[in-house]
């Protein structure tokens, strides 16, 4: 079957713009979680959505990042007057619930702000 | 917060050869724990899981890990890598999401 898709796969953008990255997860996962890749820091946690219950947003670093999640299934991210630090790659991954199941990765979105 | 350390950043070996990675977790509780691989160009994928039962654990590919409460450890082992196992290694703590070590970049010289 399908897996976790992302879109678009690039992203070029001017500091100070907004930008929105979206995520399709495996159909019938009800955990969707973000992450992000950059060279200085590794892979780490953004946001996650579990079924109907409020995300855990802990890991967005700035108020200029929010994600949504519509009908329990796509997820958009969003990142506000990007900066150039916000270059990295952005990568969703879906679970069928939460807590041991597996992470299935989608092949990201690479974000460069210029 | 818990955390995840890999020691080996770069690991460079020839075919046949035998594979360990490190890795060490900080939590003191009930673990859940990954590696994930990432080879050339392509998503990050599933080797194998620990949750509880027998510390020895195998995976995909002929790839197995260890986990040694002692030692907070979960190394990754595999006997005799191959050319195809060049690829970037991730060691992962589950609690609400994973949490990450930094990576072992792995080359196979054929």
């Amino acid at each position: 079957g399908a897996g976790v898709s992302q879109s678009p796969s690039n992203k070029v953008t001017e500091k100070g713009k907004d930008v929105e990255l979206r995520c399709d997860p495996i159909s019938g996962h009800t955990a969707l979680y973000w992450y992000r890749q950059s060279l200085g820091q590794g892979l780490e946690f953004l946001i996650y959505f579990q079924g109907n219950s409020a995300p855990d947003k802990s890991g967005l670093p700035s108020d200029r990042f929010s994600a949504e999640r519509t009908g329990g299934s796509v997820s958009t991210l969003t990142i506000q007057r990007t900066q150039q630090e916000d270059s990295a790659v952005y990568l969703c991954a879906s679970s069928l619930l939460a807590s041991r199941e597996t992470q299935y990765f989608g092949p990201g979105t690479r974000l460069l702000v210029l | 917060a818990q955390s995840v350390s890999q020691h080996n950043h770069h690991v460079i070996l020839s075919e046949a050869a035998s594979l360990e990675l490190g890795c060490n977790y900080s939590y003191g509780g009930t673990v859940n724990l990954f590696w994930y691989v990432q080879y050339p160009g392509q998503h990050l994928q599933l080797l194998l899981k620990y949750f509880s039962g027998d510390p020895l654990v195998k995976g995909i590919k002929g790839f197995e890990a260890e986990f040694i409460k002692s030692k907070f450890s979960f190394n990754l082992r595999k006997p005799s890598v191959q050319w195809s196992d060049t690829a970037e290694y991730f060691c992962a703590f589950l609690e609400r999401a994973l949490t990450f070590g930094s990576g072992t970049r792995l080359q196979v010289q054929p």
